[in-house]
């Protein structure tokens, strides 16, 4: 069964350095996302993507963070400079559809740990 | 703007009870979708199901089942004769669609943590 997968599975780095987060979508899917998962909380949204441009994000996501799909097949969020509060589970997800018709399920992959220090 | 409450903070039970997590969502839309996933202690996020808004009827898929209620803008989730391997965080999410690209993000609930005792 095709999969999202994620790159690393766990990152430790210093406050203010950059991370780049990796995600492999699946092949045929158009829409993509990040969400973020402080410890014990809720997950929340950060940012969509589709047709090579962001489509909707979150009041999380500020200048610090971009996103970019340089290939056709990888999907990489990037924290510019790290913060304490940046740790978190940071989830990358994909979906297929059309516009406005879209029902799809959104396929998470399992998740980048990123701890800062 | 749309919102995810799920009251149940953690439910504890003892294995082959039923047991049932609550989910209420406020949305402006008339059409939106309802998920639930499952969050394992290995951490990663798994699809349970999907209901859009409109289709009402209650779902049933082995031991798992949903009651959606437009009236009360509520879609539980039961689990019959819970397992051990059902403890895990139980999430709830709303999604409207948007015109231009064919979907909104997803809004979780905080979550139920549900542990199944032997």
């Amino acid at each position: 069964e095709p999969e999202v997968t994620q790159t690393p599975s766990h990152q430790v780095t210093q406050m203010g350095q950059e991370v780049i987060l990796r995600c492999v979508p699946i092949s045929n899917h158009l829409y993509f996302y990040w969400y973020r998962q402080i410890l014990g909380q809720k997950v929340e949204f950060l940012v969509s993507f589709y047709n090579n441009e962001i489509s909707e994000k979150s009041e999380i996501f500020d200048d610090q963070f971009s996103v970019e799909r340089p290939d056709g097949s990888n999907f990489t969020l990037k924290i510019r400079s790290t913060k304490l509060e940046d740790s978190a589970m940071y989830f990358c997800a994909s979906s297929e559809g059309v516009m406005v018709t879209l029902t799809g399920e959104l396929f998470f992959g399992e998740g980048s740990r990123l701890t800062v220090l | 703007a749309q919102k995810v409450t799920q009251a149940q903070t953690e439910i504890s039970v003892v294995e082959k009870e039923d047991v049932t997590l609550d989910c209420v969502y406020e949305t402006r839309d008339t059409t939106y979708y309802l998920f639930w996933y499952k969050q394992p202690p290995s951490g990663e996020l798994v699809f349970l199901i999907r209901r859009n808004s409109f289709d009402e009827q209650n779902e049933i898929s082995g031991r798992y089942s949903w009651n959606f209620q437009k009236s009360t803008s509520s879609f539980n989730f039961t689990i019959t004769a819970s397992q051990v391997v059902d403890s895990a965080v139980y999430f709830c999410a709303l999604s409207e669609p948007a015109m231009d690209t064919g979907r909104r993000a997803l809004t979780f609930g905080s979550g139920t943590r549900l542990q199944v005792q032997p």
